[in-house]
């Protein structure tokens, strides 16, 4: 089975950084996808690891340590926009299929 | 951009009843999935399928079945609908990929069932 924790709820101020972890346990463990979702809204795709390292795209960066089982998101100069849960999802092969177990969900709230 | 659209954003079905949610994606992705979503729970995967006319069970697939007749389109049916399955479902459609791709699933609107 998987296993994926994650805060429940983090709070930061506009224009500062956070980071949201993200520690999973798995077997066939074949990448590690960060969405966001905004309330009442689908989860849209964030980002993508799969080898270990820090993976950047603009103010948003990931990063994945497969001996730890242990990924982290990286949300630069925040906007009020940022809040919103963000889900950390692992994606594993079993049984010949490659299927998306996702954590709860981390709910942040930025604040001016 | 990949579109998701699942056929209704609200619904309220009576105990008892067969419930049908439908899914259509344009993207002539192969992959397609149904999903809850439950606070403090957060999402679980009720059934997937890879193809036309084959489905796989997720990690909850008592209660439901699904239909995959043609590629855009993935249907969940609550044979016999339960108050406790009052939930927000969410469909989603991937590309199929090799072992280490990138590619995302693309998630619908979402379906705010209501069982009273």
């Amino acid at each position: 089975g998987q296993n994926i924790d994650q805060p429940t709820e983090m709070t930061a101020t506009e224009g500062a950084i956070v980071q949201i972890n993200c520690t999973y346990q798995t077997s066939g463990f074949n990448g590690l996808f960060w969405y966001q979702q905004h309330a009442g809204e689908a989860p849209t795709f964030l980002s993508y690891n799969v080898l270990d390292g820090l993976e950047e795209k603009g103010r948003f960066s990931s990063f994945l340590s497969r001996s730890k089982g242990y990924s982290y998101l990286l949300l630069k100069e925040l906007q009020m926009k940022d809040s919103a849960s963000y889900l950390c999802a692992v994606r594993a092969v079993n049984s010949g299929y490659s299927t998306l177990t996702f954590g709860k969900g981390t709910m942040l709230l930025v604040s001016p | 951009d990949v579109k998701v659209t699942q056929s209704s954003r609200y619904l309220v079905k009576r105990t008892g009843e067969k419930v049908f949610l439908e899914c259509v994606q344009d993207m002539d992705h192969e992959n397609m999935f149904w999903y809850r979503q439950d606070p403090g729970l957060g999402l679980r995967l009720i059934y997937f399928s890879y193809d036309v006319k084959m489905k796989e069970k997720g990690d909850i697939p008592e209660g439901y079945s699904v239909s995959r007749e043609k590629k855009e389109r993935f249907s969940l049916i609550l044979e016999s609908a339960s108050t406790n399955q009052t939930s927000m479902y969410l469909c989603a459609s991937s590309r199929q990929v090799g072992v280490y791709s990138n590619q995302p699933q693309h998630f619908g609107d979402g379906t705010r069932l209501s069982i009273l």
